[in-house]
């Protein structure tokens, strides 16, 4: 199957921990930002968004938050699970005339540890 | 249908020869989104319909790349005259509409080029 990510940056955390996953974007414009997570063999799945007028935003065990003064991104997940395992990536959304254009960031790889 | 459809799953090629990679969105999604995945590495935009007009193709490496969606539904991702550095996971996404900015992906077409 599809290896996801090979030399990723990873975050090893303990079952049952809170994860913070940490992303820095590039485009002080960017209105939109996403969280997604990739498991191995399967295309990104949307976790959470948040728009550039606010600075938190809350989901079901996942908090998303926004610091556009240092354009910084941070997913927050709550008692953290083996299901959990996953590459996360941010993305931004580079609004032009066409509309929506997503821009992705490198992704880190969570490694939950039972 | 349930989700964003691609086919085929894997696709084994020599170089020189062209693909055509399919992506079947979810059922009334107006925006299709073709993007492009290497180990390791976010999805890179490669081109966007919204129905059946090509809005953005700013993201296609070169000419031997190109994409239409004729009736707006179905779409089709061909590579001309292929490299191995085409190699590369292929995905397509879909949304709502232009404005929607939840893009949902399918699995993805795994390109070999030999």
């Amino acid at each position: 199957g599809e290896s996801v990510g090979l030399h990723l940056p990873t975050l090893s955390v303990q079952e049952g921990d809170n994860s913070i996953i940490n992303c820095a974007y590039s485009n002080s414009a960017s209105d939109y930002f996403i969280w997604y997570k990739q498991e191995s063999g399967k295309g990104p799945q949307f976790i959470i968004d948040i728009r550039s007028n606010m600075d938190k935003r809350q989901g079901q065990r996942v908090t998303v938050l926004l610091n556009k003064t240092v354009k910084h991104l941070s997913l927050q997940i709550a008692a953290t699970q083996p299901g959990d395992s996953a590459v996360y990536f941010c993305a931004e959304r580079v609004r032009n005339n066409a509309g929506n254009m997503l821009t992705f960031g490198g992704g880190t790889r969570l490694m939950v540890k039972p | 249908g349930a989700g964003v459809s691609q086919s085929p799953r894997y696709k084994v090629t020599k170089r020189g020869q062209d693909v055509a990679l399919r992506c079947d969105p979810i059922s009334g999604h107006v925006s299709l989104y073709w993007y492009r995945q290497a180990l390791g590495q976010g999805p890179e935009f490669l081109t966007y319909f919204n129905y059946e007009a090509q809005q953005d193709k700013s993201g296609l490496p070169n000419d031997r790349f190109s994409a239409e969606r004729p009736e707006g539904s179905i779409s089709t991702l061909t590579i001309q005259r292929t490299e191995q550095r085409d190699s590369a996971m292929y995905r397509c996404a879909s949304s709502l509409g232009p404005t929607n900015e939840k893009l949902f992906f399918g699995s993805g077409t795994q390109l070999s080029v030999l």
